[in-house]
């Protein structure tokens, strides 16, 4: 049973415009969330957390947004850059849990185009 | 800067074969991680390890074993290669308090013939 979703597996954006990746996840028990970032041969770079304390973080053109009551987050990139072109994946975490492991989702891939 | 090692960047295998894969950490991270990642599939924890010598299973450890005899290392063991275990592999470490991110290394490339 899949606890976090990513039901794109891909998008394309033009530059400059908004890149909004998706992510849910059914584990009400979840108190932390990330976002990694993998390009190919490469392995999965850290961007943006949440805590489940708050609805939204903001790290210069990265925001994240978190819905508690529909169990969903966001990743918004503004403005996205031909450089942002990765694999985006959508984690989370119970720290209160079994050491604060982190379950992945399955990935969508950007693609975004000059 | 936290810095995760993977000895190896790409490695060819045969079926049977015994199979090491080696990670070290330079943070002197608690918490160190072994995942796999596999098209359509996301990244699936193997098996992780919060303290020297100490190791939990993940959500797929069949056909692994790993080994932690120092802090800084921690090392991934195919006991006998498969062609279903060709894959990337991906190692990370983090602090054990707090609310930390994973630090990934580059990953290994394997794959069995």
């Amino acid at each position: 049973d899949q606890q976090v979703k990513q039901n794109s597996p891909s998008l394309s954006v033009q530059e400059g415009r908004i890149s909004i990746l998706n992510c849910d996840y059914t584990n009400s028990m979840f108190d932390y969330f990330l976002w990694y970032k993998k390009y190919p041969a490469e392995g999965p770079t850290f961007l943006i957390s949440i805590s489940s304390i708050k609805d939204k973080n903001e790290d210069g053109r990265f925001t994240v947004f978190l819905n508690k009551s529909a169990k969903h987050l966001s990743l918004h990139i503004v403005p996205s850059q031909p450089g942002d072109s990765a694999v985006y994946f959508c984690a989370a975490t119970n720290y209160g849990g079994s050491q604060g492991n982190l379950i992945f989702g399955k990935g969508t891939k950007l693609s975004v185009k000059p | 800067d936290v810095k995760v090692t993977q000895s190896s960047r790409y490695l060819v295998k045969r079926t049977g074969e015994k199979v090491f894969l080696e990670c070290v950490q330079d943070m002197d991270h608690e918490n160190m991680f072994w995942y796999r990642q596999d098209p359509g599939l996301g990244l699936r924890l193997i098996y992780f390890s919060y303290d020297v010598k100490m190791k939990e299973k993940g959500d797929i450890p069949e056909g692994y074993s790993v080994s932690r005899e120092k802090k800084e290392r921690f090392s991934l063991i195919l006991e006998s290669a498969s062609t279903n275990q060709t894959s990337m592999y991906l190692c990370a470490s983090r602090s054990g308090t707090g609310a930390p991110p994973l630090h990934f290394g580059n990953g290994t490339r394997l794959t069995v013939t």
